[in-house]
């Protein structure tokens, strides 16, 4: 079945430094794929979005790219903020069915100090 | 304009009791989903709506779980006698049409089963 799996946490990382969330998927067919974000106290939001292979989704300075060939969707920041500090959740659409039904990784918490 | 919204916010129960979740989604979306996040697991799919009816209820985890939609609008997850594996945060969803992957999550509901 379709599966996504994500590095695990939680990923600690100084204020400006480079962030990279690996992320890969298990699918038939041709999924959209998304990252959620989840702040502290709030709901998940979606963060970007890609649809086709080679597609990159991008947002607040978040970019990653949908590459069919090692079926990954890594998320990637090039300078991290305190205000990043949160869970992400990589996810995939189940095309199998037409209900908008999406399969999420487990998340990865990350922390941005000072 | 207003968000999803779930309530309660955190349900303590005893083991062998029955709990009932509401969400109430952004008005005039069509589409709602239940999804549940246990510790350490990813967000797992439960159901979904279309309106009123479920065409896809393939993640509910046992005949005590069950959800209603009424009205196109207000749904309410029910787990009849719970059980300690059922602790986890319950979040809602909604999405403004069949098949939209742009889902918009509730703050969840924390369930604790004593």
């Amino acid at each position: 079945g379709n599966s996504v799996t994500q590095m695990e946490g939680p990923v600690t990382l100084s204020e400006e430094a480079f962030l990279t969330i690996n992320c890969t998927y298990t699918a038939t067919g041709y999924p959209s794929l998304f990252w959620y974000v989840q702040y502290p106290g709030e709901g998940l939001q979606l963060l970007l979005k890609a649809t086709k292979a080679d597609d990159k989704g991008s947002n607040k300075g978040f970019e990653a790219t949908y590459r069919k060939e090692t079926t990954s969707f890594h998320l990637e920041k090039g300078s991290v903020q305190v205000s990043d500090s949160a869970v992400y959740f990589c996810a995939l659409s189940d095309g199998s069915s037409n209900t908008g039904k999406l399969i999420f990784g487990q998340g990865t918490t990350l922390q941005v100090k000072p | 304009g207003a968000g999803v919204s779930q309530s309660p916010s955190n349900k303590v129960t005893e083991k062998g009791k029955d709990v009932e979740l509401r969400c109430d989604p952004i008005s005039g979306h069509t589409a709602l989903y239940w999804y549940r996040q246990s510790l350490g697991q990813g967000l797992e799919f439960l159901i979904y709506f279309q309106g009123n009816s479920a065409p896809d209820k393939s993640g509910l985890p046992s005949d005590r779980f069950s959800a209603e939609r009424t009205g196109g609008s207000v749904s309410t997850l029910t787990i009849q006698r719970t059980q300690q594996e059922d602790s986890a945060v319950y979040l809602c969803a909604s999405s403004p049409h069949q098949g939209s992957y742009e889902q918009y999550f509730g703050p969840g509901t924390r369930l604790t089963v004593t």
